[in-house]
């Protein structure tokens, strides 16, 4: 079974602060994203990546920065952290594109951030 | 107007009803169709997928798409307390960055409640 895993289920942190959050996949897949889940607005994408070291922004990237190393770790950070992005964050990673619906994404439990 | 639109409602309806759950789409581009489920504090998790228009069966869950209404949705059959839970539609568009991968665009998200 996939394996999504994220650092943190619950966050609370105030504002101004860099804040990171980690996101770590066992399948060794290519593709990697960011959401954020709030409620009447769905998940929507901050950043993907397709490879260590390579990200494209998403829909909402404002405010975000991501990293990633190693295949395996997609960081999300939030370089000054304001209360606007109080959220539900949502790590997915997917494997290389087959052109077949089996680019299903695999979802890790997500991490609730409160910024005070 | 939304990409996609998915009534949030609650829903609640009781044990062993057939439930209907429903989203609507504006991009004909759209060519794969998933319902993902997501208890409390989890992430969400791939229930289904089909790819453009028909029905899919899986046990008491169906998916039918209808590409000509741009219309998507899921039933459940006999439905059970333990189906409680948000149901997230998601198509999938396909974006290009050098390589490809597929995107997904969720809807809001219906929460559905089934009582014993």
């Amino acid at each position: 079974d996939v394996k999504v895993t994220q650092s943190s289920r619950y966050l609370v942190k105030r504002t101004g602060e860099k804040v990171f959050l980690e996101c770590v996949q066992d399948m060794d897949h290519e593709n990697m994203f960011w959401y954020r889940q709030d409620p009447g607005l769905g998940l929507r994408l901050i950043y993907f990546s397709y490879d260590v070291k390579m990200k494209e922004k998403g829909d909402i990237p404002e405010g975000y920065s991501v990293s990633r190393e190693k295949k395996e770790r997609f960081s999300l950070i939030l370089e000054s952290a304001s209360t606007n992005q109080t959220s539900m964050y949502l790590c997915a990673s997917v494997p290389e594109p087959s052109g077949t619906s089996t680019d299903t994404q695999y979802f890790g439990p997500g991490t609730r951030l409160t910024v005070l | 107007q939304k990409e996609v639109e998915q009534d949030p409602g609650p829903l609640s309806v009781p044990e062993g009803a057939i439930v209907s759950l429903n989203c609507t789409y504006s991009n004909s581009a759209f060519q794969y169709f998933m319902w993902y489920r997501q208890y409390s504090r989890k992430g969400p998790e791939l229930l289904m997928y089909t790819y453009s228009s028909g029905n899919k069966e899986d046990g008491r869950f169906t998916a039918q798409v209808d590409k000509s209404s741009k219309y998507i949705s899921l039933f459940i059959r006999d439905s059970q307390p333990s189906d409680s839970a948000t149901y997230l539609c998601a198509m999938s568009a396909t974006i290009y960055y050098g390589g490809a991968t597929n995107k997904l665009i969720f809807g809001t998200g219906t929460l559905l409640a089934v009582q014993p």
